[in-house]
């Protein structure tokens, strides 16, 4: 069992619509979790990371984090192009653990 | 500030030869990361350091050396290259371990022929 599960996608959306990336982590004493952007041929960026459980809304990104069922997800609203990229979600347990991410396609 | 600075950006290398990867962060941050990444493996970590000093191996680390030779700068080597260390290469940093999440240089593209 992978340490961090992310489908591996790819996701269709259409222009406007919201977006939702889900991750999985198997650490249940992970305390940090992380939401990653990687363009095609770039390095991973970090939009967003939530420690607690609930919801933390920056922009049109809200994370999402439920730890009693090792559950992390990312909502992407009015989701545009630009917003086309591999979400990687990344776990700080004992160690820190990267998903293999998921590849979103916004559609115009 | 440029953040953490990667060089060279690509690079072909025989099979045997040996290269140095450069990483350098202007952040002032205390840990600082070596990963490949793989189609379909995602990110993984190679060495890391957690603070000037010290290195600890992670999680691929055979065919690689590493060092940090100050808290700016922490240096990725190949002895002997291997077709199987073609792969993208990402030094990272953070203030702490793990920390608020890592800052990533943008890249060093291998291929080893």
């Amino acid at each position: 069992q992978k340490e961090v599960e992310q489908n591996s996608g790819p996701l269709s959306v259409p222009e406007g619509a919201i977006a939702s990336l889900n991750c999985t982590y198997s650490d249940r004493g992970s305390q940090s979790f992380f939401w990653y952007r990687q363009y095609s041929g770039k390095s991973p960026e970090l939009i967003m990371f939530i420690y607690s459980n609930g919801d933390k809304e920056d922009g049109r990104f809200t994370a999402q984090l439920n730890k009693a069922s090792q559950y992390v997800s990312l909502l992407i609203r009015d989701s545009q192009p630009s917003d086309s990229a591999t979400y990687l979600c990344a776990v700080l347990g004992n160690q820190f653990y990267f998903g293999t991410g998921t590849s979103l396609t916004v559609i115009p | 500030n440029a953040g953490v600075t990667q060089t060279p950006k690509f690079q072909v290398l025989k099979t045997g030869q040996s290269m140095t990867l450069q990483c350098a962060q202007d952040m002032n941050h205390n840990s600082m990361y070596w990963y490949r990444q793989d189609p379909g493996m995602g990110l993984r970590l190679i060495y890391y350091s957690a603070s000037e000093g010290t290195t600890d191996k992670g999680e691929v680390p055979n065919g690689y050396n590493v060092s940090r030779l100050n808290k700016r700068e922490f240096s990725l080597r190949l002895e002997s290259a291997a077709p199987s260390q073609t792969s993208v290469y990402f030094c990272a940093s953070s203030e702490v371990p793990g920390g608020d999440g890592y800052t990533f240089g943008s890249g060093t593209r291998l291929t080893v022929v």
